[in-house]
């Protein structure tokens, strides 16, 4: 069964400290790893989609990188408005369904 | 526009109660999803149709029953729901169910059960 792990859980930065989220993952076949952001209380954000390992893209301050086991999020100089959690998901098979699987998520916090 | 709106943001009901949510998006997308997410965990797949056919339920109890009305309309009709579903509902949509699309989530509609 295709499986999605985060780290860490939680995230703690000040503003401007640049970090990295972790997205490892075990997939038969990758046919995408998906970047969502989700602020409380709302649908998630789609940020990125990578397909193929070496592959980057970046939006504003935030860069996906993925390679042959893991993702990468890495966040430049982060604004407050940044905190949120960060989702990651690849396109794979879970309980006999083909479907998102999900990580559990890193909320990131940065404070002013 | 990658946008999907959802109606409504908020609904209270009773248990006795019916209602209905609704999903729209005007991408062209032939695939549509119903999620389910709980506080502090990530969404949970209910259903999934493309090109209007119901495609995979992740043996969702029957009080929740999806339609497909075209290809830009998504409801979720409720009934006789229990307090334990309250829930942020959360509809998608992608190009195709081709493992590889992305899929673009609505902001949700905050479910409570009385």
């Amino acid at each position: 069964e295709d499986q999605v792990t985060q780290s860490p859980e939680a995230l703690r930065l000040q503003e401007g400290e640049s970090s990295s989220l972790n997205c490892s993952y075990t997939v038969s076949g990758l046919r995408g790893l998906f970047w969502y952001r989700q602020d409380p209380g709302k649908g998630p954000e789609f940020l990125f989609t990578l397909y193929s390992a070496g592959e980057e893209k970046e939006k504003e301050r935030l860069k996906a990188t993925l390679t042959k086991k893991e993702s990468f999020l890495h966040i430049t100089a982060p604004k407050p408005e940044d905190s949120a959690t960060y989702l990651c998901a690849v396109g794979g098979t879970q309980g006999g369904s083909e479907k998102l699987v999900f990580g559990k998520g890193t909320k990131l916090t940065v404070n002013p | 526009d990658t946008e999907v709106t959802q109606t409504p943001k908020h609904l209270v009901m009773g248990m006795t109660n019916k209602k209905s949510l609704k999903c729209e998006q005007h991408m062209g997308h032939r695939a549509m999803y119903w999620y389910k997410q709980k506080a502090k965990k990530p969404p949970e797949l209910m259903f999934v149709y493309s090109y209007e056919k119901l495609s995979i339920n992740e043996s969702v109890p029957s009080r929740f029953s999806p339609e497909c009305p075209n290809s830009s309309l998504l409801n979720l009709h409720l009934h006789a729901l229990q307090p334990e579903d309250s829930a942020l509902y959360l509809c998608a949509s992608s190009q195709t169910l081709a493992r590889g699309n992305t899929q673009y989530f609505g902001p949700g509609t905050r479910l409570t059960v009385l």
